[in-house]
């Protein structure tokens, strides 16, 4: 089964903090995704990566950033973090024409 | 701008009952097909995955893919209480990224 891992649960920040959230797979897959979802507006890619070093902007990157060094692990980095961010994160991993497989997420509270 | 409509929820259905999921797709050249199960506060889980037309059976569940009318369904026979969940529709093409419906409450009465 493919299993992807994110660091946190749950986690409590201060306005302007910097902020990253962890996430490793382990089924080599080349795709990897942030999501954050919010009720009633459903599932929102913030960004993606097809390779390592490789990204692409989502719907919403403003505010984030990512990092992909090794193929098995994408990170999401709050610069700066915001009210507006609170949130439940998710990762998600895919190979090619496969499903996409999503981490446990990681509820984000920003005070 | 490649859109995913999913049937305005929420969805009720005695157990037992037969629930009926219905999603539509606009980009033609979509191939691959997705449906997910979203327990409250848990991240999304796979529950079918279909990429040919016709019928595809696993347990309680079935999708249906009707590429000709841009439609994939998603049946559950003997509904349980336990299958009471947001239910997301997702569909992919030539793109990495698949792209998701806002998804359909389903509420399962004992």
């Amino acid at each position: 089964d493919v299993k992807v891992t994110q660091s946190s649960r749950y986690l409590v920040k201060r306005t302007g903090e910097k902020v990253f959230l962890e996430c490793v797979q382990d089924m080599d897959h080349e795709n990897m995704f942030w999501y954050r979802q919010d009720p009633g507006l459903g599932l929102r890619l913030i960004y993606f990566s097809y390779d390592v070093k490789m990204k692409e902007k989502g719907d919403i990157p403003e505010g984030y950033s990512v990092s992909r060094e090794k193929k098995e692990r994408f990170s999401l980095i709050l610069e700066s973090a915001s009210t507006n961010q609170t949130s439940m994160y998710l990762c998600a991993s895919r190979g090619t024409d496969s499903p996409l497989h999503f981490g446990n997420g990681t509820r984000l509270t920003v005070t | 701008q490649k859109e995913v409509e999913q049937n305005s929820g929420p969805l009720s259905v005695p157990e037992g009952a037969i629930a009926s999921l219905n999603c539509t797709y606009s980009d033609r050249g979509s191939q691959s097909f997705f449906w997910y199960r979203q327990y409250s506060g848990k991240s999304p889980e796979l529950i079918m995955s279909i990429y040919s037309n016709g019928d595809k059976e696993d347990g309680r569940f079935t999708a249906q893919l009707n590429k000709a009318s841009q439609y994939v369904s998603l049946l559950i026979r003997d509904s349980q209480p336990s299958d009471s969940a947001t239910y997301l529709c997702a569909v992919s093409g030539s793109a990495r990224q698949l792209t998701f419906g806002s998804g359909t409450q389903l509420t399962v009465l004992p």
